[in-house]
């Protein structure tokens, strides 16, 4: 238990569906991430979140779409999906520091399949 | 952050050290070496790092060159629990991203 927990598990949904994964982090920590993991390829970071404000999109397609509503909670809302969206998406937490050493903790990931 | 080059799989008899090596040649004074491992579809689970002391906890130890252009990853006595992809990950602290790689496969076995 790494103190992220991200629901659903799995989530299998149609191109015309409207979806949100969830986030939730019980560190205290202040800054939230996005990332995606498809299959055979590295870790993507998509989004993240200081202090609940976007601080970073890499230029991730709008029909992604982020909300911060605390620090606390992160969520990931999808709309319209392809196909080439099936993956893997991991939220993870972390106590920013300007001094060094903040260390990312990962939630278990929600295995997506668009159909 | 700097880039880092990693093999892409190793093995390790259970029981024995797993030295994982990592080369970051163009590594910045400021940068820190980070390590993380994914076991099979869960999300990666950080390990160690270090900026150029050699550290130690309870899962690992990293030793740093003291040129700082290369590290290793060492798991004192591997168990087939440790079969997971390692990421060597240089990055400047603070607010700054983690940018994962390939990672190197390692195979612990019986």
């Amino acid at each position: 238990e790494t103190g992220v927990t991200q629901t659903p598990r799995h989530l299998v949904m149609g191109m015309t569906n409207k979806k949100s994964l969830k986030c939730e982090q019980h560190l205290g920590h202040n800054a939230m991430y996005w990332y995606k993991q498809s299959a055979k390829k590295p870790l993507e970071l998509m989004f993240v979140y200081n202090f609940k404000e976007q601080t970073e999109n890499n230029s991730v397609p709008s029909r992604f779409s982020p909300e911060c509503p605390n620090s606390s909670h992160l969520f990931l809302h999808l709309h319209t999906l392809q196909p080439e969206d099936s993956a893997l998406y991991l939220c993870a937490s972390s106590q920013a520091r300007a001094t060094g050493g903040d260390i990312q903790y990962f939630g278990a990931g929600t295995r997506l399949s668009v159909l | 952050d700097a880039k880092t080059t990693q093999p892409p799989s190793m093995d390790c008899a259970e029981g024995r050290a797993a030295n994982l090596p990592c080369n970051h040649s163009t590594i910045s004074g400021n940068e820190y070496v980070y390590w993380y491992r994914q076991i099979h579809s869960q999300g990666p689970q950080y390990i160690i790092h270090g900026l150029k002391n050699n550290e130690t906890n309870e899962m690992a130890s990293l030793i740093i060159t003291e040129d700082r252009k290369s590290s290793t990853l060492i798991l004192p006595h591997a168990t087939l629990r440790d079969t997971a992809v390692y990421y060597c990950i240089v990055r400047v602290a603070g607010y700054s991203t983690l940018t994962f790689g390939k990672g190197t496969m390692l195979l612990v076995s019986p």
